[in-house]
């Protein structure tokens, strides 16, 4: 199994310009999540889903969209990158209960960079 | 709002030494999960905490959770080089939001 993968490693955008980081697993895992870690923060969630079609807000969504249209991928658009979004980017994935989730498995993370 | 707490920030510490992380969080949770991160790297799953009470040991590190203090700690014991990371408690923040505390980043010292 491959775990939790995630395109691409580096990014580096111009203010405005719009990508979308690709995520994707291999576990068939019902929960995927996005989260941005910068220094001194720890870890904030984006946004996340608990299933295909299903996805909510987490934290911090301003400017950012996602969809879950299969099980395995979860993509994160950014519409129009600034330079407060300039972060590193986590995508993980867990199993879920009917009283929330087992550990989440994290991908290798994307270092974005908006200049 | 849920908040979560660590302390200490930064840890530095002899090789051999015992130490504790403690991981407040502000609001009713019955869920804490614990994490690692190498510099540069992803977070690796440590340890699951599902109830009041709960203890997990692996090797060096042993994890509680103390829900009506909403609290829980990871003491290192004898520590050595290779326990050199950040570690991170998260908590469940209603269902499926999930809050990180800001990190520990210990250093063990030969």
């Amino acid at each position: 199994n491959a775990g939790v993968t995630q395109t691409p490693k580096f990014q580096v955008l111009k203010t405005g310009q719009s990508m979308t980081l690709q995520c994707a697993q291999d576990m068939n895992h019902e929960y995927m999540s996005w989260y941005r870690q910068d220094p001194g923060m720890g870890l904030r969630l984006i946004h996340y889903s608990v299933g295909a079609g299903i996805t909510d807000q987490g934290e911090v969504p301003n400017g950012y969209n996602v969809s879950r249209s299969t099980t395995e991928d979860f993509p994160l658009r950014l519409l129009s990158a600034a330079p407060s979004q300039t972060s590193v980017y986590f995508c993980a994935s867990s199993r879920t209960s009917a009283i929330g989730t087992d550990t989440q498995y994290f991908g290798p993370g994307t270092r974005l960079t908006v200049l | 709002e849920l908040k979560v707490e660590q302390n200490p920030l930064f840890l530095s510490m002899q090789e051999g030494k015992n130490y504790t992380i403690y991981c407040n969080y502000s609001t009713t949770s019955d869920r804490l999960y614990w994490y690692r991160q190498d510099p540069g790297k992803s977070l690796e799953s440590l340890f699951v905490l599902l109830s009041n009470g709960a203890v997990k040991q692996e090797g060096r590190l042993m994890a509680s959770l103390d829900t009506k203090a909403r609290l829980s700690t990871l003491h290192i014991t004898a520590a050595v080089h290779d326990l050199s990371a950040t570690y991170f408690c998260a908590v469940e923040s209603g269902t499926y939001k999930y809050i990180f505390g800001t990190g520990t980043r210990l250093k063990v010292l030969a």
